[in-house]
């Protein structure tokens, strides 16, 4: 059921923004982009979700594009903790089920 | 609040043997859901309980069963356990997409099966 595409891993220097790209191209008008991340071992986290306008709060910016079929996530001043999985993920309007891809391995190097 | 509570924290199994991993959260959301995660692997979901008194199959739901037992409450039972169960697993709830209420995490139950 996961319908998105993410790159396996990349690398950021600390202090430079992170860009993790998703690739969603099946998704519907009703489908939210949510993003995740585990650090390490951990439970994961919420960071983010848009449906179609670009959304910023305070641990990153959402930039989806135009025909809804990408978006990046873009954490604008990237530290060594943010060192982790980052998943995207969509899920319908009403949706109970929850389903998470292989997410994109980004690690931050000093 | 304590958001999601799992227990226990780490267990050892031999093979055949039973146990019931818990989950408990006190947001007093709807839904709430079971994954597996293997080393290096993404999560993958087990089982989901949409609501009080429903639950569903997930992508991986061979081995487990799961009761909803009320709103606060799910729990997954290894009837029989085999080494190729032993995996981190970790619970969640939330509210269905849209309400902008995103999905809470346990911290996980890290399970051995020898």
């Amino acid at each position: 059921d996961a319908k998105t595409t993410q790159p396996p891993s990349m690398d950021c220097a600390e202090g430079r923004a992170a860009n993790l790209p998703c690739n969603h191209s099946t998704i519907s008008g009703n489908e939210y982009v949510y993003w995740y991340r585990q650090i390490h071992s951990q439970g994961p986290q919420y960071i983010i979700h848009g449906l179609k306008n670009n959304e910023t709060n305070e641990m990153a910016s959402l930039i989806i594009t135009e025909d809804r079929k990408s978006s990046t996530l873009i954490l604008p001043h990237a530290t060594l903790r943010d060192t982790a999985v980052y998943y995207c993920i969509e899920r319908g309007q009403g949706a109970q089920k929850l389903v998470f891809g292989q997410g994109t391995r980004l690690t931050i190097n000093p | 609040n304590a958001g999601v509570t799992q227990t226990p924290k780490f267990q050892v199994l031999k093979t055949g043997q039973s146990m019931t991993l818990q989950c408990a959260q006190d947001m007093n959301h709807n839904s709430m859901y079971w994954y597996r995660q293997d080393p290096g692997m993404g999560l993958r979901l087990i089982y989901y309980s949409a609501s009080e008194g429903t639950t569903d199959k997930g992508e991986v739901p061979n081995g487990y069963n799961v009761s909803r037992l009320n709103k606060r409450e799910f729990s997954l039972r290894l009837e029989s356990a085999a080494p190729s169960q032993t995996s981190v697993y970790f619970c969640a709830s939330s509210e269905e997409a849209g309400t902008g209420l995103e999905a809470f995490f346990g911290q996980g139950t890290r399970l051995t099966v020898v």
